[in-house]
């Protein structure tokens, strides 16, 4: 079935840092992929998407391109900020039931 | 005001007891959904409504079951809570799939605990 694979974290950085945050897919079909984010004690948000290959999400500084060569979709930002501390999740929507599928969630820890 | 509400936001209970976490949605979305979050699996899917009439088993959908009252509603049971239950609870929304209408949006969640 269809699954998304996220790196672990922690990711801990210095604040003005790259950031680069993994995620591959496995689906069937064309899937839509997103990368939500949760601020601490609050649900989920939605970051950004991209709906077919080689698009390009981007929102707040945070990009992500649609690989389907690679089946990735890794979330980028160039100088992060101690308010980017997060947990961020990414996800895909296959087929016509809208349903997510998410990954497990990396938290991101921003020192300044 | 929030779109997506969620009540109660706290919850500790007993084993054996029986829980309704409730959600209201002020965004005329069709489709409405919950979920559960667990730390290290990310969220599952419980439920998922599509319109009134319609209910779907998600991924984890046994021990719990669902009301859709109102297009705007979408309640939650446990019937007989269990502590493996214990969880983050999310319910989110969204239109009809396909275009811009088909992010899901999500509410604040219900933390559960079941001793």
């Amino acid at each position: 079935g269809d699954s998304v694979t996220q790196m672990e974290g922690p990711v801990t950085l210095s604040e003005e840092a790259f950031l680069t945050i993994n995620c591959t897919y496995t689906a069937t079909g064309y899937p839509s992929l997103f990368w939500y984010v949760q601020y601490p004690g609050e649900g989920l948000q939605l970051l950004l998407k991209a709906t077919k290959a080689d698009d390009k999400g981007s929102n707040k500084g945070f990009e992500a391109t649609y690989r389907k060569e690679t089946t990735s979709f890794h979330l980028e930002k160039g100088s992060v900020q101690v308010s980017d501390s997060a947990v961020y999740f990414c996800a895909l929507r296959g087929g016509a039931t809208n349903k997510l599928i998410f990954g497990t969630g990396t938290l991101l820890a921003v020192q300044p | 005001d929030a779109d997506v509400t969620q009540t109660p936001r706290n919850r500790i209970t007993k084993t054996g007891k029986r829980i309704m976490l409730e959600c209201s949605q002020t965004k005329g979305h069709d489709r409405m959904y919950w979920y559960r979050q667990d730390p290290g699996l990310g969220l599952r899917l419980i439920y998922y409504s599509f319109d009134v009439k319609d209910i779907n088993k998600g991924e984890i959908s046994d021990g719990y079951s669902v009301s859709r009252q109102a297009q705007a509603k979408f309640s939650l049971s446990l019937e007989s809570a269990i502590p493996n239950q214990t969880a983050l609870y999310f319910c989110a929304t969204s239109g009809s799939s396909g275009g811009a209408s088909d992010t899901q949006y999500f509410g604040p969640g219900t933390r559960l605990t079941v001793l």
